[in-house]
């Protein structure tokens, strides 16, 4: 139980063209799903939070027009990167859980490894 | 400010042998400590997770042991194996709907 997937699972694409991720919980509802962005060899960071219906809150630094962000079911939450640039080439991870759950798991997708030219 | 501490940033130690990480946090209002394994082009899974009212929990191999007093907790890998290589992250929540903080990870490698 409790699996994320996430859509596609690597993309390239050309400077000012924009990107849509998807992340679906597949066995599980999830009422809250976070959006992560990891560079190589570093941690996790937190780029927004989105609860099912609800507009995303996003991290400082986070541009909120590029990154955007839908979580419109229990199930699904995209993310579309905006006229993207090669800075924004990284490997985007979402993650759910089902905040109903006291002291419930969150879990994580498979990644996403966006490339720029 | 760095809110869970994790050490050490890299670990080498022979198979069967029982590498220990470390992670330290601050801010006491933290109720959720799970660890996460994470694989290079892979998404983190979750390892195994306690609750501060728990000193100690064990899934197979993995123990998290945890030190409400010292803010601390670790993860212990009994009889490691090549096949525990990889990228180790703790973390902490505070309780309700809110995201995990991460601790800066330490990557394992298990040597035959």
């Amino acid at each position: 139980g409790a699996v994320v997937s996430q859509h596609p699972s690597w993309v390239i694409c050309k400077s000012g063209t924009s990107v849509k991720i998807e992340c679906r919980s597949l066995d599980f509802q999830a009422t809250t799903m976070f959006w992560y962005r990891q560079f190589p060899k570093q941690s996790l960071m937190l780029m927004a939070t989105s609860n099912e219906g609800s507009k995303a809150t996003y991290e400082q630094g986070v541009e909120k027009d590029k990154f955007l962000i839908n979580h419109a079911s229990l199930t699904l939450s995209t993310l579309t990167v905006t006229s993207a640039h090669p800075e924004d080439s990284s490997f985007y991870i979402c993650s759910a859980r089902d905040g109903r759950i006291a002291g419930g798991g969150q879990f994580f997708g498979p990644g996403t490894r966006l490339t720029v030219l | 400010q760095q809110q869970v501490k994790q050490s050490p940033q890299s670990l080498i130690v022979q198979k069967g042998g029982i590498p220990i990480i470390n992670c330290a946090y601050e801010n006491t209002a933290f109720d959720y400590f799970p660890w996460y394994q994470q694989f290079p082009g892979k998404g983190p899974a979750l390892l195994i997770a306690i609750r501060p009212d728990v000193s100690e929990k064990k899934e197979g191999r993995f123990t998290i042991s945890f030190n409400k007093s010292a803010k601390q907790f670790s993860l212990h890998i009994m009889d490691s194996q090549p096949g525990d290589s990889a990228t180790y992250f703790c973390a902490a929540r505070y309780s309700g709907n809110t995201p995990l903080v991460f601790g800066k990870g330490t990557r394992l490698s298990v040597i035959a």
